[in-house]
């Protein structure tokens, strides 16, 4: 079965950087795209970055364009999320999230997130 | 990028009630309309794609409906379980984009 394990999250200053990763297993992690979806502490969910399978392609949101990274590594099946420059308002817990083989924008498997708090 | 409004915010229901939960698109997403069920502490999991199609492992008490803008979540009869917050999210362009919940509560 899908399992999504994301890891590397924690607290950090504004203006810092972490580097968030999910261990993919139970399926063919190089063929599919996979995603990066946020969710701010009692608030809804913001979707945040889009690899392709290949990783030639990728999309983000306007609100993390030109800070976050996103990349994988097929051979390891590892999903990864370079955010630069963190700002208060990136505190949320991040989840990966695996979408339909045929529509890339349904996300069908999630993790169960990992925590990223931005403080002074 | 496409706005999507769910509505009410909190629906107060007891068990065994009927829920309807609406999403309404800024413009029209044809039927790519997908609908996620949010428990406290739990990631989001699939609950309806294309609108009105159950995803793999969801009870039939669980139905969706509509086109272009307007869409409904229907739960015929609430079981304890489905006290939840469910969201909307839109599949038919870049970026996806979620609506900003209805929370379903025990009245």
């Amino acid at each position: 079965q899908v399992q999504l394990v994301e890891f590397g999250g924690g607290v950090v200053h504004p203006g810092g950087s972490l580097r968030l990763s999910c261990a993919a297993s139970g399926f063919t992690f190089s063929s599919y795209g996979m995603h990066w979806v946020r969710q701010a502490p009692g608030k809804g969910l913001e979707w945040v970055a889009f690899i392709w399978f290949d990783g030639s392609n990728k999309y983000y949101a306007d609100s993390v364009k030109g800070r976050f990274s996103i990349s994988r590594d097929n051979h390891n099946n590892t999903l990864n999320l370079q955010m630069n420059s963190l700002r208060a308002e990136d505190t949320a817990v991040y989840f990966c999230a695996q979408p339909d083989s045929n529509n890339w924008r349904q996300l069908n498997y999630w993790g169960q997130g990992t925590l990223v708090t931005v403080s002074s | 990028e496409i706005v999507l409004t769910q509505s009410p915010a909190t629906l107060s229901l007891s068990p065994g009630e009927r829920a309807t939960l609406s999403c309404r698109a800024s413009q029209s997403v044809n039927t790519y309309l997908v609908w996620y069920q949010q428990k406290p502490g739990q990631a989001p999991r699939l609950l309806i794609y294309d609108a009105s199609n159950r995803a793999t492992g969801i009870p039939a008490r669980f139905s969706g409906s509509g086109s272009g803008t307007d869409f409904t979540l229907t739960i015929s009869s609430l079981e304890p379980e489905d006290f939840a917050v469910y969201y909307c999210q839109q599949r038919s362009n870049w970026p996806i984009t979620f609506g900003g919940g209805t929370k379903v509560e025990i009245k």
